[in-house]
């Protein structure tokens, strides 16, 4: 089973569409979690980190659920400049590096 | 600011010959990485280095070689390059205070 699993995609929505997609993790000693964003062909970004109470900036907001071991990513009024695949990221406690997870297509259409 | 800086960006070798990425930041990070990134794989760690002077092996070591040569460059090897190494190889680092990674644009290889 991989450390870090997503929904592949894609998710295909209509601008102003609300999307969420979701990422599980399966080892509980996983302490920091994050969202990334990449573009085609390029490097990932960071979107932002995701905190246990749950965090919001602008149209996205994370959650984490610790007791089931997921993460949530929430964008509301979607833009075409979304259009992207995002990428669940966890960081072990322990561990020196980060783990991601294979990404969700999301494609955001006129 | 540069950021972190990868070279080259693109490259094709031929099966049994040998090349090095090269990687440097600009930030004063500690840390640095090697991922490599193929469809439906996601990134998966190749090494890494904590500080200057330490490398460890990551998820998928075999065929590299890495060399921390100061504390701004990260160098990865392929010293007898195979057709399962095409990939894009993405450089990282992050300042240990925080655990935002910031990437290099890629460099992108086919082995043939």
């Amino acid at each position: 089973r991989k450390e870090v699993e997503q929904d592949p995609g894609p998710f295909n929505v209509p601008e102003g569409a609300t999307v969420a997609f979701n990422c599980t993790y399966s080892n509980s000693a996983s302490q920091s979690f994050f969202w990334y964003r990449q573009d085609c062909r390029k490097e990932p970004k960071l979107l932002m980190s995701v905190y246990s109470s749950g965090n919001e900036d602008g149209r996205f907001t994370a959650q984490l659920n610790r007791a089931s071991q997921y993460i949530s990513l929430l964008i509301r009024d979607s833009k075409l400049s979304d259009s992207a695949t995002y990428l669940c990221v966890v960081n072990r406690a322990g561990r020196r590096a980060l783990t991601f997870g294979s990404g969700t297509r999301l494609q955001v259409q006129p | 600011n540069a950021g972190v800086t990868q070279t080259p960006k693109f490259q094709v070798l031929k099966t049994g010959q040998s090349m090095t990425l090269q990687c440097a930041q600009d930030m004063n990070h500690n840390s640095m990485y090697w991922y490599r990134q193929d469809p439906g794989m996601g990134l998966r760690l190749i090494y890494y280095s904590a500080s200057e002077g330490t490398t460890d092996k990551g998820e998928v070591p075999n065929g590299y070689n890495v060399s921390r040569l100061n504390k701004r460059e990260f160098s990865l090897r392929l010293e007898s390059a195979a057709p399962s190494q095409t990939s894009v190889y993405f450089c990282a680092s992050r300042s240990t205070r925080d655990y935002g990674y910031t990437f290099g644009s890629g460099t992108r290889l086919t082995v043939v």
